[in-house]
């Protein structure tokens, strides 16, 4: 079975840092997707950021960029410059069953 | 652009009482599937439908019943609601398989069973 695991709960960030989201996930497949997806106060499900396993080039979407390390099941989230408009859910899920994480809630602090 | 609309936005329901939630795309998507969220939990798949006519069962799909009788339309029944099904549901639809180039989400349903 697949797995997502998000250990951070609740996050914080000082506006114009960078923070880092972890996520770690367990599969038996060798070619999968993964995602990370922003959930404002609004509730819609935005997608963020998309990683292919087989592309060992980690994504980069503006600010957002990955930290995909295959071996270890690692898929982390760096937003960088943080604005007050970052603060929200994010989840991490993992493809072709897409799986979710638990989620971890960011504040930014202005 | 509409993309995936849900209807109702929020419904309070008495337990036992049946209800239908609506899901419908205007992208052509083959998918659609339906989700549930909970705090703690993040999103759990409730159904699945491939292609007009069929339907699957996802994570946790007890007490729920699902229909794609058009390809733009996956609807989400609930026969006998229970407080355990308060929740936030979600529909997504996506073109290129299950989740090749991720899912395009409905803005979520609020439903509370007393």
């Amino acid at each position: 079975a697949q797995t997502v695991t998000q250990s951070q709960p609740e996050m914080s960030v000082q506006e114009a840092e960078t923070v880092t989201l972890s996520c770690t996930y367990d599969t038996s497949e060798s070619d999968y997707y993964l995602f990370w997806y922003k959930q404002p106060p609004s509730r819609q499900m935005i997608l963020v950021i998309r990683q292919e396993a087989y592309k060992q080039q980690n994504a980069t979407e503006n600010r957002f960029s990955v930290n995909f390390q295959k071996a270890a099941k690692s898929f982390s989230l760096k937003i960088s410059d943080s604005q007050l408009g970052d603060a929200a859910m994010y989840f991490c899920a993992l493809g072709d069953d897409m799986r979710f994480g638990a989620g971890t809630r960011l504040t930014v602090k202005p | 652009n509409a993309g995936v609309t849900q209807t109702p936005k929020f419904r309070v329901l008495k337990t036992g009482q049946s209800m239908t939630l609506l899901c419908a795309q205007d992208m052509n998507h083959e998918y659609m599937y339906w989700y549930r969220q909970d705090p703690g939990m993040g999103l759990r798949l409730i159904h699945y439908s491939v292609g007009e006519g069929t339907t699957a069962k996802g994570e946790v799909p007890d007490g729920y019943n699902v229909s794609r009788l058009k390809k733009q339309n996956f609807l989400l029944g609930l026969e006998s609601a229970a407080p355990s099904q308060t929740s936030v549901y979600f529909c997504a639809s996506s073109y290129l398989g299950r989740s090749n180039y991720g899912y395009t989400f409905g803005s979520g349903t609020r439903l509370t069973v007393v």
